[in-house]
């Protein structure tokens, strides 16, 4: 059974101090991982896919990157509206391709 | 960039009673997913289609729950004789086949009392 796990469960920064947030996953064939941000009261908002190991990607301050166990999302010089939940998911290569989520991770930044 | 669109946003129900929610997923996008979220937790799997077909459905969910997709254009998810387990956020989500993201709708907050 795939499974991810995301630490730390909530995370408080002051503006301009940056962190990493962390994805470990177990899944048989990775396909794909995906990183998305969730506003409160609203739904996921896409920002990366990460498809193989040494793999990254970059928008803004946010930056993925892919290991073969686990993925980072490095947080460069954060400002308050990046506060949000981030959500890592999983999809496994094979079978039906049902992405896999975990609990998230809870960032305030505050000024 | 119409996105994927829900409606209702928000439901208040009484126990007992049906609710169905509808979604309309990015026209070109086959895969269609149903998603619920509770308080501090992620997006816990439902159900899914390609196109018109539902081609899993997750153990955990109640012979209460029922989905369709017609044509295979919008979907449905009903839920019959709700109980206050029910209260959730209920999101869609829509995909171009088996590649890639899932991209989000903004949700259906139901709440039981």
């Amino acid at each position: 059974e795939d499974q991810v796990t995301q630490s730390p469960e909530a995370l408080r920064l002051q503006e301009g101090e940056s962190s990493s947030l962390n994805c470990s996953y177990t899944v048989s064939g990775l396909r794909g991982l995906f990183w998305y941000r969730q506003d409160p009261g609203k739904g996921p908002e896409f920002l990366f896919t990460l498809y193989s190991a040494g793999e990254e990607k970059e928008k803004e301050r946010l930056k993925a990157t892919l290991t073969k166990k686990e993925s980072f999302l490095h947080i460069t010089a954060p400002k308050p509206e990046d506060s949000a939940t981030y959500l890592c998911a999983v999809q496994a290569g094979g079978g039906s391709y049902i992405p896999t989520f975990g609990r998230g991770t809870s960032l305030i930044v505050h000024p | 960039d119409t996105g994927v669109s829900q409606d209702p946003r928000h439901k208040i129900t009484k126990r007992g009673q049906n609710v169905t929610f509808r979604c309309d997923p990015i026209s070109e996008h086959n895969r269609l997913y149903w998603y619920r979220q509770t308080l501090g937790q992620g997006p816990e799997f439902l159900t899914y289609f390609q196109n018109e077909a539902q081609l899993e459905k997750s153990r955990l969910l109640s012979d209460r729950f029922s989905a369709e997709r017609p044509k295979g254009s919008f979907s449905t998810l009903e839920i019959q004789r709700t109980e206050q387990g029910d209260s959730a956020m209920y999101l869609c989500a829509s995909s171009l086949g088996t590649e890639g993201q899932a991209y989000f709708g903004p949700g259906t907050r139901l709440t039981v009392t």
